[in-house]
């Protein structure tokens, strides 16, 4: 079964400092998609950056990037300039091109320091 | 549009009781998902419709869950008998299946469920 790990349940970064998040994941299929999903307190959950797997290129969007590692199975999300609307937990996503379940990891919840 | 779209936001009530929330998905939306989401965990999957056939449970959705989505609009989630254990935020998503954004999600902003 696929399994999506996140080892940081909290970080903290200064205000327009950069930061990176961790992820990791467990699957035998080559076909797959990736996310990172935000979910501000008492608000909607809501996309951040997704990852088609057979693409090489890392995934960009504004302030939001990814390192996609396939072979180690890796997908960190780097946030740049970080803001306070920043402030969140963020989840890692995996679905198997296969099906349309998508199997989040723990969370990690980020705090930006003014 | 209004985005998706679910009600009760909060809901209370003492074990063994029966509950349902609704969810309104995005109007063209063809999928709707339901997940369930425990303080300090990741949403877990429990099903998901296309239009109005149930193609997917969890085999976290036992027998006291039933989910419908009868005219492939708006879905329910029914919970019978309540447990403590039910206690949840449980989430509703919707998305454009072979569309263009396919493979990603809307969700709601949630019902929580507090069980007592």
């Amino acid at each position: 079964a696929q399994t999506v790990t996140q080892s940081q349940p909290e970080m903290s970064v200064q205000e327009a400092e950069t930061v990176t998040l961790s992820c990791t994941y467990d699957t035998s299929e080559s076909d797959y998609y990736l996310f990172w999903y935000k979910q501000p307190p008492s608000r909607q959950m809501i996309l951040v950056i997704r990852q088609e797997a057979y693409k090489q290129q890392n995934a960009t969007e504004n302030r939001f990037s990814v390192n996609f590692q396939k072979a180690a199975k890796s997908f960190s999300l780097k946030i740049s300039d970080s803001q306070l609307g920043d402030a969140a937990m963020y989840f890692c996503a995996y679905r198997s091109a296969r099906d349309d379940k998508i199997i989040f990891g723990k969370g990690t919840r980020l705090h930006i320091l003014p | 549009d209004t985005g998706v779209s679910q009600n009760p936001r909060h809901k209370i009530t003492k074990r063994g009781q029966n509950v349902t929330f609704r969810c309104d998905p995005i109007s063209e939306h063809n999928r709707l998902y339901w997940y369930r989401q425990t303080l300090g965990q990741g949403p877990e999957f429990l099903t998901y419709f296309q239009n109005e056939a149930q193609l997917e449970k969890s085999r976290l959705l036992s027998d006291r869950f039933s989910a419908e989505r009868p005219k492939g609009s708006f879905s329910t989630l029914e919970i019978q008998r309540t447990e403590q254990g039910d206690s949840a935020m449980y989430l509703c998503a919707s998305s454009l299946w072979g569309g263009a954004g396919a493979n990603v999600l809307t969700f709601g902003a949630g019902s929580r469920l507090t069980v007592l």
